[in-house]
């Protein structure tokens, strides 16, 4: 158990559709990392928070948003799902974000948009 | 953009036996760090080991080592005594920490490479 949290497990829902995913980080940790594994794309790093703020951005679509609440949990909202969008979706976390600190990942959702 | 390749999609090993993931990565840059990580059957990503581009040592944890050849950009996963809980998708990962700007440290994944230990 890497400290973690992710909900829902899973998740089954239509195109259209808007959902909202929720993690909570390592007690201690400040920095967040949503990433989506696909089987087209892989493991795609999303985006990066520290202590509320945002701080990078990868391959997010504009219909994603993420934030980061004063409690430390995040939020990966996904609006107007397309079928593409069926993944697993992860989030990490990491003290402040340094290279020198491990990503510890949570389980995972699963995003079944049908 | 920073590329990670793992030419191996599947590879088995008997149990007990040694074997060896690849990884090659593509970056200009001289300060990077290297990972690999596991995914089991349960989907949970765990990390193995971890590689800083500065150190000339191979790292080493427990089973597990690597053969890290920063010229040749290589960067391979040896694991020793395959155990069949080690059956699972291998990750090879980079970190550019200049790539997304200060305090940014985003990992860039290979495709991956399904092991599988047989009895």
């Amino acid at each position: 158990d890497s400290g973690v949290t992710q909900t829902p497990k899973h998740l089954i829902t239509a195109t259209g559709q808007r959902v909202t995913l929720r993690c909570s980080p390592r007690s201690g940790d400040l920095s967040v990392y949503w990433y989506q594994q696909s089987l087209d794309q892989g493991l795609q790093f999303l985006i990066q928070y520290y202590n509320g703020e945002e701080r990078a951005k990868g391959n997010i679509l504009e219909r994603f948003s993420a934030q980061q609440f004063p409690d430390l949990h995040s939020e990966l909202n996904l609006s107007s799902l397309e079928l593409g969008d069926s993944a697993l979706y992860f989030c990490a976390s990491s003290v402040v974000g340094g290279p020198q600190e491990t990503q510890y990942f949570g389980p995972g959702t699963r995003l079944l948009v049908l | 953009a920073q590329t990670v390749t793992q030419s191996q999609p599947e590879m088995s090993v008997q149990e007990a036996e040694t074997v060896t993931l690849s990884c090659t990565y593509d970056t200009s840059e001289n300060n990077y760090y290297l990972f690999w990580y596991k995914q089991p059957p349960s989907r949970q990503m765990i990390l193995v080991i971890r590689q800083e581009a500065y150190k000339q040592q191979n790292a080493t944890e427990n089973r597990f080592s690597v053969n890290f050849q920063k010229a040749a950009k290589s960067f391979s996963l040896k694991i020793s005594d395959s155990q069949l809980g080690d059956t699972a998708m291998y990750f090879c990962a980079f970190m550019n920490p200049s790539y997304s700007g200060a305090g940014s440290y985003q990992l860039t994944f290979g495709k991956g490479t399904k092991l599988s230990v047989i009895p």
